[in-house]
C-alpha cells in the first residue's frame, strides 16, 4: 500500500541543537512533497513544500528539506533548534496523478528544552 | 480574517447519537477537505469535495457522512454507526484542484475535538 512513514516518533533536543527529522513515501510516481507543522494549541500550517526544481527547499523559520529521488526520502533538517520549534511535525506527499489528496505522515513530536 | 473556521472548539456526545461539526471558509476556495487526527496516526482522509453538490470518500469514509450545499460550508455528521468517533476533526480548503497549477496548497482550520462519552 501507498504510505508515508515518519521513523521518528519523539525527538527531544535541547536548544541549540541540530535537528533532523525523517520521512520516506512509497509511491512509485512523481509526487510533491510537504512539511507542515502544528505548534500547541495552533493549526496545522505549511512549512515548506517541493513541486520541482532544486531538491534542497528552504521553508520558513530556518528549516530546509532535501528531497532524494533515489531514496523517497524528503528529511526536515534545522541547524539549530530553539524551544520554539516544540511542536508535532507533518510530512504529507501528494501523488501527481491526483492532484486532490495528501498523504500525511503519523507525524514526529519535538520537544526542545531551554 | 480570511480563513477557516470549526465550531466548535471541543464537542461532548454520548454513544449512539449523531453529531455534525461545521467548517466555513471565507478564502472562494473550490475545494475542501475533513481529515481525522489520532495520536500516533497522523492525519486521515474522510471526505472531500472539489466543487458544490459533489463530494468523494476518503480513506476512512465509514461512519461519517458530509454535505456540500454551499461552497464556503462543508459540514461533516459522525454518525452512530462511526465505531471510535473519539478524535480531533481537521477541516480544510484549497482553491482549485482543476487548475494548471502543480499542485495548491491546503489551508486548515482550527479543528474540533470530539469526545464521545
Amino acid at each position: 500500500a501507498q504510505s508515508v512513514s515518519q521513523h521518528n516518533h519523539h525527538v527531544i533536543l535541547s536548544e541549540a541543537a541540530s535537528l533532523e527529522l525523517g520521512c520516506n513515501y512509497s509511491y512509485g510516481g512523481t509526487v510533491n512533497l510537504f512539511w507542515y507543522v502544528q505548534y500547541p494549541g495552533q493549526h496545522l500550517q505549511l512549512l515548506l513544500k517541493y513541486f520541482s526544481g532544486d531538491p534542497l527547499v528552504k521553508g520558513i523559520k530556518g528549516f530546509e528539506a532535501e528531497f532524494i529521488k533515489s531514496k523517497f526520502s524528503f528529511n526536515l533538517r534545522k541547524p539549530s533548534v530553539q524551544w520554539s520549534d516544540t511542536a508535532e511535525y507533518f510530512c504529507a506527499v501528494n501523488p501527481k496523478y491526483n492532484t486532490d489528496k495528501l498523504i500525511f505522515g503519523t507525524g514526529t513530536r519535538l520537544q526542545v528544552f531551554p | 480574517d480570511g480563513g477557516i473556521t470549526q465550531s466548535p472548539k471541543y464537542l461532548f456526545r454520548k454513544e449512539g447519537q449523531n453529531v455534525t461539526l461545521s467548517c466555513e471558509q471565507n478564502l472562494n476556495h473550490d475545494a475542501m477537505y475533513w481529515y481525522r487526527q489520532d495520536p500516533g496516526q497522523g492525519l486521515r482522509l474522510i471526505y472531500y469535495s472539489q466543487i458544490v453538490n459533489d463530494f468523494q470518500k476518503g480513506d476512512i469514509a465509514e461512519g461519517y457522512s458530509v454535505s456540500r450545499e454551499k461552497k464556503e460550508s462543508f459540514p461533516l455528521t459522525v454518525t452512530s454507526a462511526q465505531k471510535n468517533p473519539t478524535a480531533f476533526y481537521l477541516c480544510a480548503s484549497s482553491i482549485d484542484p482543476g487548475s494548471l497549477s502543480p499542485y495548491n496548497e491546503q489551508f486548515f482550520g482550527p479543528g474540533t475535538r470530539l469526545t464521545v462519552l
